[in-house]
């Protein structure tokens, strides 16, 4: 079975700075996709960036990036030029490519952006 | 697209009492999943649908849960019996058949058994 760790229950991060989210998983499979999600206060959840395992090359999303290392099962957010509105709980999961399509979420980590 | 819609919002019940919250996917998805979530915790996943059909149980839903998805529109999760256990938030998504189509979650069904 799929696991996802998120190591970090909370951090904080001066307004501007740049902050980096840790998420390591655990799957014997080769083939999955990777996502972060957000959460703000309101807690309708959103996604904020997506790797596919098979692609070497990290995702960017504006501000947003990974750092995905696959044999180290690791899979890292960077928040770059933090912003308020980037303050909220930060959910990295796993998807599946086995025939199941559930998602796994790892426990969060809650995100301060202080300015 | 107008998103993902969970009604209600909130629901208070008293122990022993049924209960049963509603999803209205997006139009043109036809995967809708169902995810529990308690304070300070990530979604745990409970059930999913490829259209009316439901393809998948996790172990966290007993008997006492059923969740239907007539002809592969909107979703009802029932929770008979409720436990002050039974508390948290329960979040509803949808994507679209692309494989791995990110989820669009609605704002949950926050329920309190008192």
């Amino acid at each position: 079975a799929q696991t996802v760790t998120q190591s970090q229950p909370e951090m904080s991060v001066q307004e501007a700075e740049t902050v980096t989210l840790s998420c390591t998983y655990d799957t014997s499979e080769n083939n999955y996709y990777l996502f972060w999600y957000k959460q703000p206060p309101s807690r309708q959840m959103i996604l904020v960036i997506r790797q596919e395992a098979y692609k070497q090359q990290n995702a960017t999303e504006n501000r947003f990036s990974v750092n995905f290392q696959k044999a180290a099962k690791s899979f890292s957010l960077k928040i770059s030029d933090s912003q308020l509105g980037d303050t909220a709980m930060y959910f990295c999961a796993f998807g599946s490519n086995s025939g199941t399509y559930k998602y796994i979420f790892g426990t969060g980590t809650r995100l301060k952006v202080l300015a | 697209d107008t998103g993902v819609s969970q009604d209600p919002r909130h629901k208070i019940t008293k122990r022993g009492q049924n209960v049963t919250f509603r999803c209205d996917p997006i139009s043109e998805h036809n995967r809708l999943y169902w995810y529990r979530q308690t304070l300070g915790q990530g979604p745990e996943f409970l059930t999913y649908f490829q259209n009316e059909a439901q393809l998948e149980k996790s172990r966290l839903l007993s008997d006492r849960f059923s969740a239907e998805r007539p002809k592969g529109s909107f979703s009802t999760l029932e929770i008979q019996r409720t436990e002050q256990g039974d508390s948290a938030m329960y979040l509803c998504a949808s994507s679209s058949s692309e494989y791995n189509e990110k989820l669009f979650f609605g704002s949950g069904t926050q329920l309190s058994v008192l």
